[in-house]
């Protein structure tokens, strides 16, 4: 079945560190790889998201690239602030059928100044 | 526009009471969801609606009724709730090949 799996949290840092969370998935077909943060007491807001093989999302200094071979779509950020302390969810879409969404279980960044 | 909006944000329930969830979004989009968020557990789809007219269980639909009563609209029901259907609850809704947007939530307690 299809299925996402992320770093266990939480993840701590020093405003400044570099930033690596950790996904990879089990799918059928090719999927569309998807990564969501979610504030405090706020829903999830789409962060960046990755269509095909090799393509690299981007917004706001995060980034991923959709590696196909590792089933992998790893998320860095070369110098944290405090302000990017949130959740962080993977998530594929299945793109036969039903077009469902299968989220990771989140991962907590607390970035420390 | 305002996007994807829930009522209510916050709700107690005692046990075997009943309550509906309001979702509505602006964006004309076609699908909508419903997922509940639980500690350790991320998002669980527990129905969602493809299309106006549609609905489909998800992975968690026991205990849940669901309505879409027109594109704008997906409401979620708890017949007879439960200590068990404690979480927060997410609306989201997208085009049917696109990035899904998500409500605020609603924070239920069930005692």
């Amino acid at each position: 079945g299809n299925s996402v799996t992320q770093m266990e949290g939480p993840v701590t840092l020093s405003e400044e560190a570099f930033l690596t969370i950790n996904c990879t998935y089990t799918a059928t077909g090719y999927p569309s790889l998807f990564w969501y943060v979610q504030y405090p007491g706020e829903g999830l807001q789409l962060l960046l998201k990755a269509t095909k093989a090799d393509d690299k999302g981007s917004n706001k200094g995060f980034e991923a690239t959709y590696r196909k071979e590792t089933t992998s779509f790893h998320l860095e950020k070369g110098s944290v602030q405090v302000s990017d302390s949130a959740v962080y969810f993977c998530a594929l879409r299945v793109t036969s059928g039903t077009y469902k969404y299968i989220f990771g279980t989140g991962t907590r960044l607390k970035v420390l100044a | 526009n305002a996007g994807v909006t829930q009522t209510p944000k916050f709700q107690v329930l005692k046990t075997g009471q009943s309550m509906t969830l309001q979702c509505a979004q602006d964006m004309n989009h076609n699908s909508m969801y419903w997922y509940r968020q639980d500690p350790g557990m991320g998002l669980r789809l527990i129905y969602y609606s493809a299309s106006e007219g549609t609905t489909d269980k998800g992975e968690v639909p026991n205990g849940y009724n669901v309505s879409r009563l027109n594109k704008r609209e997906f409401s979620l029901r708890l017949e007879s709730a439960a200590p068990s259907q404690t979480s927060v609850y997410f609306c989201a809704s997208s085009v049917i090949d696109r990035e899904q947007f998500f409500g605020p939530g609603t924070r239920l307690t069930v005692l």
